[in-house]
């Protein structure tokens, strides 16, 4: 089955502690992106890659990082420098130039204790 | 700055009722506008989709209107039932190089009731 998986589902993390989001796909697709969701906020772009060893900052990038090593892998590190960490991550991924349908994970909810 | 704003927020239908739901954007370089729906606890699912040259898309129960002197368009879910029951994101997008950025919406929970 193609599709994107992010893991964990849930996450908790300690304050001052760095944490990195998986995300993987199988879909030979080459955009992928990273966004927050918050409640009442809707979806907001962290980050976004389209080709290998290349990613742009989104809307909210502060206190994330991210690489493109592989093109199946777009892991999301939230840094202790992110003020409010807490909130629902979604992984997603585009197939080619001129496409724009956006494929989902299924999302990781991070959570700072 | 919210490029694309949505409404209601929430919305209850009666189960058979009709279901709209609204979204206004600003910057006329978007030329892809779709909407997702979105289970509790999963990632959002790609709708129902309508580029502005054309003014009226139908999928079974979905359609959307676009006006594009408006620069608005809208969600109608008619014939509602309680597996619609979910929150629906509108969205829009812009061709940057290679790549698409979607811009979404605040998100309507919609519940329909039997």
């Amino acid at each position: 089955d193609g599709g994107i998986t992010q893991s964990p589902k849930y996450l908790f993390r300690k304050e001052g502690q760095n944490v990195t989001l998986s995300c993987e796909q199988n879909l030979n697709h080459d955009a992928m992106y990273w966004y927050r969701q918050d409640p009442g906020q809707g979806l907001r772009l962290i980050y976004y890659s389209q080709i290998v060893n290349d990613f742009q900052k989104g809307d909210i990038a502060e206190g994330y990082s991210v690489s493109r090593e592989k093109k199946e892998s777009f892991p999301l590190t939230v840094t202790s420098a992110q003020k409010n960490p807490t909130a629902f991550y979604l992984c997603a991924s585009i197939g080619y130039a001129g496409t724009t349908e956006a494929f989902f994970g299924q999302g990781t909810r991070l959570t700072v204790v | 700055q919210q490029q694309v704003k949505q409404s209601p927020q929430s919305l209850i239908v009666q189960k058979g009722g009709i279901s709209i739901i609204n979204c206004a954007y600003e910057n006329t370089a978007f030329d892809y506008f779709p909407w997702y729906q979105q289970f509790p606890g999963k990632g959002p699912a790609l709708l129902i989709a309508i580029r502005p040259d054309v003014s009226e898309k139908k999928e079974g129960r979905f359609t959307i209107s676009f006006n594009k002197s408006a620069k608005q368009f809208s969600l109608h879910i008619m014939d509602s039932q309680p597996g619609d029951s979910a929150t629906y994101f509108c969205a829009a997008s812009i061709q940057t190089g290679t790549a698409s950025k979607l811009t979404f919406g605040t998100g309507t929970r919609l519940q329909v009731t039997l």
